[in-house]
Parts: C-alpha cells; sequence; structure tokens
C-alpha cells in the first residue's frame, strides 16, 4: 500500500488566494483527520470523518476552512480566502475503525502551507 | 475541553543516556498512543496503552499508563543517534463514542554522538 498520499507537498500561496489540500487515505480505512501543526500550537484536529461523513468539526478556525469527503477514496480541505496566520503543515491520516482495535492513525506527508 | 500536557518541550541528551518524556491529562483516558515525529517527516504511531497501570516494552522503549488512566509516560534507555525526533503522546477521553485523539505538544529529543 502506498499509504495516506497528500497533494500538493509545498504551497505558497499571496494572501485572499483560495488554497485546496488534497488527501487520499489508505484503502479500507474508515476514518479520516486533518490536523494542523505549528509551532506555537502543535498538533491540532481540524476534523475529522467516519464513513465519508464529517463527525466532528469543531477544530476548525473560522468559516474560511470547509472540508469534504465526496467519496472513500479523497477529501479535501480548503481555506478561503487564505491569510498569513493560516501558514502550517497540514497532515492528514486515515485509520480502521476503533472496535477493529487499535486505531492507529497513519499520517500522510503533509502540505507545507506558507501564505505570503 | 480536554487537555494533554507533555513536559518536557525539549531534552538533550549525551548517546548512551536514558530519556523520559511525561504525559499528563485533564480528563480520564480511555487509552493513550504514542508517536514519533523525525525532523520534517510526520507522525508515526509507536503503541497504544488501554489498560490501567499497563506497561509495554519495545526494544529500548518503555511506555507506562496510569493507574488513574490519567498520565503516561515512555523511557527510552541507551539513547542512540536514531532516536532522534519528537515524541507526542495523544489521549482519547474516556467514555464518549468521539474517536478524535488529543495531541500533546511534544517532547524534542536531541541525541549528541
Amino acid at each position: 500500500d502506498a499509504g495516506v498520499i497528500q497533494s500538493p507537498r509545498h504551497e505558497v500561496t499571496e494572501m485572499g488566494q483560495e488554497v485546496t489540500l488534497r488527501c487520499k487515505p489508505i484503502s479500507g480505512h474508515d476514518y479520516l483527520f486533518w490536523y494542523r501543526q505549528t509551532m506555537m500550537r502543535g498538533l491540532e484536529l481540524l476534523i475529522y470523518f467516519n464513513n465519508n461523513v464529517p463527525i466532528d468539526d469543531s477544530g476548525m478556525p473560522e468559516d474560511r476552512f470547509s472540508a469534504k469527503m465526496p467519496n472513500a477514496s479523497f477529501s479535501t480541505l480548503k481555506i478561503q480566502p487564505s491569510e498569513p496566520r493560516d501558514s502550517a503543515v497540514y497532515f492528514c491520516a486515515s485509520s480502521f475503525d476503533p472496535h477493529r482495535g487499535t486505531y492507529e492513525q497513519y499520517f500522510g506527508p503533509g502540505t507545507r502551507l506558507t501564505v505570503t | 475541553g480536554q487537555q494533554v500536557m507533555q513536559i518536557p518541550q525539549y531534552q538533550h541528551v549525551q548517546e548512551g543516556e536514558d530519556f523520559t518524556t511525561y504525559c499528563n491529562s485533564s480528563t480520564t483516558l480511555s487509552n493513550i498512543q504514542w508517536y514519533k515525529q523525525r525532523p520534517g517527516g510526520h507522525p508515526v504511531f509507536l503503541i497504544q496503552l488501554v489498560k490501567s497501570g499497563e506497561v509495554k516494552k519495545q526494544k529500548r522503549l518503555t511506555f507506562q499508563f496510569g493507574e488513574a488512566k490519567k498520565n503516561s509516560s515512555l523511557h527510552i534507555t541507551a539513547t542512540q543517534t536514531t532516536d532522534v525526533g519528537t515524541y507526542f503522546c495523544a489521549g482519547r477521553i474516556s467514555g464518549g463514542s468521539n474517536y478524535k485523539l488529543t495531541f500533546g505538544k511534544g517532547t524534542l529529543l536531541t541525541v549528541n554522538p
């Protein structure tokens, strides 16, 4: 398995532009998570999906952020409009259903976003 | 909301010395996981602890879950340069159906050869 795939790996954009981050989870995983990592705030959960349905979006900072999961193999995180404070590394992770036992999360390589 | 505190924030050791990082939760956890992130990399799962007082070992790494299921520790014996990275604990709150993990801010370990 190729693992969790994220694109792009790096994104540099200007303030006010729309940014779309993409994620392909591991095939067969039931859960998908979006995280943001910064030095100041650490690793923060933004939103997670179960079987393509958003379950908890309480970590989404504000209305400028939105996430979708149109099918089991694809998810997007969109920021519109982007601001310099959105600069961070965004990780996507996926896991099996916890009822199967250990539900370790498999992280993708991340997208490093810089908003100037 | 749930908070997971981790100390120390940084730890620098000489190769061969031991290392310990501690994790404390404001609420009782159903389980706790540990992850390692190499510089420039992504978090990689190490282990999950579920039972009160549980102790698990992976070679030179020893993981403990407190009796009250509110704290945990990771101990590395005789560190090596390959141990360099940030170690995160991540806890899932007890009693809920929400499967989200709350991550500590991590302990960055550097090892001087």
